[in-house]
C-alpha cells in the first residue's frame, strides 16, 4: 500500500526567508512519479513539480528546488526567499495512476 | 485554455436529502478523477474515468454515491441520500493520460456542507 506522510502540519515564517517542507513516502513500486501541489485559499490544487522515481538529480526551478532522496524514500521541496503569496498548503503526493496525497503542510508567510 | 470547471462553488443541504455536481474536464483530457478533500486532509480519489468508462470505482461509496460520464467528456456525482459525514469538498481533476507521468489539473471544488 503507498502511503504519504508530511510530518509538518504548520510552518511559520517571516517573508524572505527559506522554507523547506518535508516529504516520506512509502510504495511496493518500483517506478513511481512524485508531485508537490499547492493548494491557496482559494481551494484550487496547482501542480508544482514532479520527479520521477528513477532520476535522483535535484533540480532548481525559480525559487523552488527539491532534494529526492530514494534510499531515504524522501522527496523534500524549498521556497528560497518566501514572499507572501506563498502562504498555502503544500501537498506531496505519490502517483501510480491515482494521487495519493500526503495530510499537507500550511505554510504562513509573514510581511 | 479553460481550466476545469465545477459547479456549484458551494452547497448547503439537509441531510438525507440529494445532491448533485458536475465537472467538465480540461478540453482534450480523456482521463478525469473525483476526489474528496475532508477538512485538515489532503483529496481521496473517489472514482477515475478514461473517457466514458469507470477504471477505478474502488473508493466510491456505492450505496449512496454514484457518477457518469456518459459521453466522455463531462461528468457528474450525485450523493443520495447525503449523510452528515459526507461534508466536504468534493474536487475534480482531468489529465491527458492516465499515466503516472501526467499532472492532474484540478478544478475549484464544491464545498459541500450537510445539516
Amino acid at each position: 500500500a503507498q502511503k504519504v506522510t508530511q510530518a509538518q502540519t504548520e510552518i511559520s515564517v517571516v517573508e524572505k526567508e527559506d522554507v523547506t517542507l518535508d516529504c516520506v513516502y512509502e510504495t511496493r513500486d518500483t517506478t513511481y512519479y512524485l508531485f508537490w501541489y499547492k493548494q491557496p485559499p482559494s481551494g484550487e490544487l496547482v501542480f508544482l513539480i514532479r520527479r520521477n522515481s528513477f532520476d535522483e538529480q535535484n533540480e532548481i526551478s525559480g525559487r523552488y528546488s527539491w532534494n529526492f532522496q530514494k534510499s531515504t524514500s524522501s522527496f523534500n521541496f524549498t521556497i528560497t526567499a518566501s514572499q507572501v503569496v506563498d502562504s498555502a498548503v503544500y501537498f506531496c503526493a505519490l502517483n501510480d495512476y491515482k494521487l495519493s496525497f500526503g495530510a499537507g503542510t500550511t505554510v504562513t508567510v509573514r510581511a | 485554455e479553460a481550466g476545469v470547471v465545477q459547479s456549484p462553488r458551494y452547497k448547503i443541504i439537509e441531510k438525507k436529502q440529494p445532491v448533485a455536481f458536475w465537472c467538465n474536464p480540461i478540453s482534450g483530457h480523456n482521463t478525469l478523477y473525483w476526489y474528496r478533500q475532508n477538512l485538515g486532509q489532503g483529496p481521496e480519489l473517489l472514482i477515475r474515468y478514461e473517457n466514458e468508462e469507470a477504471v477505478d470505482d474502488s473508493q466510491l461509496p456505492k450505496d449512496r454515491f454514484s457518477a457518469e460520464r456518459l459521453k466522455g467528456v463531462d461528468s457528474t456525482l450525485k450523493i443520495q441520500p447525503a449523510e452528515l459525514g459526507d461534508s466536504a469538498v468534493y474536487l475534480c481533476a482531468s489529465s491527458l493520460s492516465p499515466g503516472e507521468d501526467y499532472e492532474q489539473y484540478f478544478g475549484p471544488g464544491t464545498r459541500l456542507t450537510v445539516t
